[in-house]
């Protein structure tokens, strides 16, 4: 089982479009979540963490499942810009700052 | 807004040779990593340094890797004989305070093996 597991798309919405991805992670122990984007052939950005009580910034709403080891990520009227692959990311189990990445979910809005 | 920043941004090398990506982590952090992506794939990790020692390295970073803090403010990854798989794009990233706080990336050197 992949240590961080997404569905990599393709998500393809037209603007305005509310989406969700969703991510599983398989390391009990990991103690820290957050969703990074990616643009084409750039650097990971840090989006938001993700906490077990759901926190929303702005259009982008993450969740925390700990029980089921589930973490997922709502975006809200969908812009141009949005288009990018998410990526959720988990520390792992060590307190030594290792991010295990998913591989990505891949959004492309449309107008 | 502070900012990772990594040199070069692109490394052409033969293959066998020694390459040497350099990055400034944010001023007054205190972690520091490697990640490395080979196109189309995820994101792998490389080793974590703190207080001037490796503190955790995975598979990847075999003996043929090296990570080196000369100056107190470059980190430095380098790659003593390279080889054809080691064609990726390399981030450095930092963070403060603690391990668990998120990580802030620089925007990469692509290294191409010939």
């Amino acid at each position: 089982r992949k240590e961080v597991e997404q569905d990599p798309g393709p998500f393809n919405v037209p603007e305005g479009a509310t989406v969700a991805f969703n991510c599983t992670y398989s390391n009990s122990a990991s103690q820290s979540f957050f969703w990074y984007r990616q643009d084409c052939r750039k650097e990971p950005k840090l989006l938001m963490s993700v906490y077990s009580s759901g926190n929303e910034d702005g259009r982008f709403t993450a969740q925390l499942n700990r029980a089921s080891q589930y973490i997922s990520l709502l975006i809200r009227d969908s812009k141009l810009s949005d288009s990018a692959t998410y990526l959720c990311v988990a520390h792992g189990s060590s307190n030594t700052g290792k991010l295990i990445f998913g591989q990505g979910t891949t959004l492309q809005v449309k107008p | 807004e502070p900012e990772v920043t990594q040199t070069p941004s692109h490394q052409v090398t033969q293959m066998g040779q020694e390459v040497i990506l350099r990055c400034v982590p944010i001023s007054n952090h205190l972690y520091f990593y490697w990640y490395r992506q080979i196109l189309g794939q995820k994101v792998e990790f490389l080793v974590s340094f703190y207080n001037n020692e490796i503190s955790e390295k995975s598979e990847i970073f075999d003996d043929q890797f090296s990570v080196e803090r000369p100056d107190g403010s470059n980190f430095t990854l380098k790659i003593r004989s390279t080889k054809l798989e080691d064609s990726a794009m390399y981030f450095c990233a930092s963070s403060d305070i603690n391990s668990n706080q998120p990580q802030h990336f620089g925007d990469g050197t692509r290294l191409s093996i010939l």
